[in-house]
């Protein structure tokens, strides 16, 4: 049973554009959602977390917006870099740390 | 350097052979996790364990079983039974408690069938 939902699987922006993530989630009793950003053969790092009692949190060119009442979070980058191209994965967390992953978007940014 | 150490890098398994897949943390974490991950499913949950001596399965426990002796180590072993078993993995360990902390993340073992 897929609990959080993750879109798009894929994504190739120009450098210095805007690159736009968004999951959904539907278990309530989630109540922390990073998210992860993943090189090829190493494993996820956390980039950014939000809690659900705020709306939007910014770190640099990082920006998660957080909608509770449509259950639905997005990252933004903002100018894009080729060092950004990535696998990033959204997460819900609930039951004393337990989280569950989105399916990961694959990021290519264009030189 | 405080984190999770995995290994061996990459791994390779006969038929009917059993391997296990080591994992050590240095962060004083009490739960780890372990993780599988195939190409476009993101991660699945194998196993967790938030107290020493204690664990439970995840989603895809199937064909997989774990240890928890030590605080710091948290290995996984995949039987004969995962029929399946090419994938990377991955463990993490946290604080557990309270819910709102990140899960921190080895570099994966890569398991392959000879």
């Amino acid at each position: 049973q897929q609990q959080v939902k993750q879109s798009p699987q894929s994504l190739i922006v120009q450098k210095g554009g805007i690159s736009i993530i968004n999951c959904a989630y539907e278990n309530t009793a989630f109540d922390y959602f990073p998210w992860y950003q993943q090189f090829p053969g190493k494993g996820p790092a956390l980039l950014i977390a939000i809690r659900p009692d705020v709306s939007e949190k910014k770190e640099g060119r990082f920006t998660i917006s957080f909608n509770k009442s449509a259950k639905q979070f997005s990252l933004h980058i903002m100018d894009s870099q080729p060092g950004d191209s990535a696998t990033y994965f959204c997460a819900a967390t609930y039951n004393a740390g337990k989280s569950t992953f989105g399916d990961g978007t694959t990021l290519t940014v264009k030189p | 350097d405080g984190g999770i150490t995995q290994s061996p890098k990459y791994l390779f398994r006969k038929e009917g052979q059993n391997v296990t897949l080591s994992c050590e943390q240095n962060l004083n974490h009490d739960a780890m996790y372990w993780y599988r991950q195939d190409p476009g499913q993101g991660l699945r949950l194998i196993y967790y364990s938030q107290i020493v001596n204690d664990f439970q399965k995840g989603d895809i426990a199937e064909g997989y079983s774990v240890s928890r002796e030590k605080k710091e180590s948290f290995p996984l072993t995949v039987t004969s039974a995962q029929k399946n078993p090419t994938a990377f993995y991955l463990c993490a360990s946290n604080v557990g408690n309270p819910n709102n902390q990140p899960q921190h993340f080895g570099d994966g073992t890569r398991l392959s069938i000879l």
